[in-house]
């Protein structure tokens, strides 16, 4: 079965900073895509970035940019210039590939907070 | 920007009561998904729903649940017999299509049960 695991509950980051929120998984799959998600209090998760497990470069979105080394399962999310808008908590989250299941399988989340 | 909408946004319920949890996918969507998150754990999927079935479900999908889409725009959870471990937020979801590699989950911001 496959796993998704944050390892970090809280992280924090001056305004300004860089901070990267760590995600390993387990699958045998060969072919996945990755995600993070975002859920700003009481507002619901929206996507930040998508990774295909199939691409080796990694992706950006904006501030947002991905480290993903696929021998190792790991999945980082980097937040460059960190604003107060970034607050929130983090979702890794992982499914198969197209033509396999749907469901996304997540992480526990990492609850990030910016200081002013 | 179109949201995904759930309704209500607490729910308190007895045991062993029916509740039915409510959800308005995004207009043009044609998946719909239940994912739940008990307080401290992962965020879980329960199930998806596209053309009138259920085309997944996980193993908590038990016959206590059931989902439905009873007219063009809503999408409804019901748990017949809730139990003291019912209590989680349940999120619901939307997608135009089922592909990993073009689409994405929109997700609403859920509705917390609890259970007494």
């Amino acid at each position: 079965a496959q796993t998704v695991t944050q390892s970090q509950p809280e992280m924090s980051v001056q305004e300004a900073e860089t901070v990267t929120l760590s995600c390993t998984y387990d699958t045998s799959e060969s072919d996945y895509y990755l995600f993070w998600y975002k859920q700003p209090p009481s507002r619901q998760m929206i996507l930040v970035i998508r990774q295909e497990a199939y691409k080796q470069q990694n992706a950006t979105e904006n501030r947002f940019s991905v480290n993903f080394q696929k021998a190792a399962k790991s999945f980082s999310l980097k937040i460059s210039d960190s604003q107060l808008g970034d607050a929130a908590m983090y979702f890794c989250a992982y499914r198969v590939s197209q033509g396999g299941s749907e469901k996304l399988v997540f992480g526990k989340g990492t609850k990030l907070t910016v200081n002013p | 920007e179109p949201e995904v909408t759930q309704t209500p946004s607490h729910q308190v319920t007895q045991m062993g009561q029916e509740v039915i949890l409510r959800c308005v996918p995004i207009s043009n969507h044609l998946y719909f998904y239940w994912y739940r998150q008990i307080l401290g754990q992962k965020v879980e999927f329960l199930v998806s729903f596209y053309n009138n079935e259920i085309s997944e479900k996980s193993e908590i999908f038990d016959d206590q649940f059931s989902v439905e889409r009873p007219d063009g725009s809503n999408f409804t959870l019901k748990i017949r017999s809730t139990k003291l471990e019912d209590s989680a937020m349940y999120f619901c979801a939307s997608s135009v299509t089922r592909s990993a590699n073009t689409d994405t989950q929109y997700f609403g911001p859920g509705t917390r049960l609890t259970v007494l």
